[in-house]
């Protein structure tokens, strides 16, 4: 069974507005990351955050990750259309596979 | 540079005929191999994973088989298709560093009819 669960299941905002997406898992991890998945396209890492890290930076994302909570939080600030799309979190825990959650699809309107 | 390659991109088969996937990896030596499922709107799902040459580890039973013939080719496969194979199966590759992401290919549509 997938062990990463996101919330919201869908979001919807308009460009400009900054999103924020929420992952849970189940087990201690090595590493928790994030994906993006365009419609119907392979999905492309976006960034990585270590067990030891709390927050991390890449341009306009922005994760957050509670060990305790077993949370990470993904936000995407100031929106473009662009960002349309499914985010899927991963987590890592050095077993050689990553296991995704279920993916919040992101709709961004101009 | 790495590439991943996957075809045929898109596949429309019948029930109970045979399935070849077939996934290749350039630009790198010695990665991990991975195939995965997603259904429509759904996450994905960890069908087989292989660290090496003729190292097959399956995930979920069912009637889909994987083979690794070489350091950089994985191929999936079944000997008759259901109606529930359906769906986007996506081929990726990954590192051996417990750090590294994973990259992930075009991916194939099957219906099954």
């Amino acid at each position: 069974s997938q062990q990463g669960e996101e919330d919201p299941q869908a979001l919807s905002i308009q460009e400009g507005e900054n999103a924020t997406m929420n992952c849970s898992y189940k087990t201690s991890i090595n590493n928790l990351q994030w994906y993006r998945q365009n419609s119907g396209r392979g999905l492309v890492h976006l960034i990585l955050i270590r067990s030891n890290e709390r927050e991390k930076h890449s341009g306009r994302l922005r994760v957050t990750l509670d060990t305790s909570k077993k949370s990470s939080s993904l936000l995407i600030t100031a929106s473009r259309a662009a960002d349309t799309a499914s985010y899927f979190c991963a987590t890592d825990s050095a077993t050689d596979k990553l296991i995704f959650g279920t993916g919040t699809r992101l709709q961004v309107f101009p | 540079s790495q590439t991943i390659h996957q075809w045929p991109a898109t596949l429309v088969q019948p029930v109970g005929s045979p399935l070849s996937l077939e996934c290749t990896v350039e630009g790198t030596s010695n990665p991990n191999l991975y195939w995965y499922r997603q259904a429509a709107g759904r996450g994905l799902q960890l069908l087989f994973y292989s660290v090496g040459i003729g190292q097959i580890s399956s995930e979920v039973p069912q009637n889909l088989s994987a083979s690794r013939p070489q350091d950089r080719q994985f191929i999936l496969s079944s000997k008759k298709l259901l109606l529930s194979d359906s769906g986007f199966y996506l081929c990726a590759w990954r590192g051996r560093s417990s750090y590294n992401e994973q990259f992930f290919g075009p991916g194939t549509r099957l219906t099954v009819l």
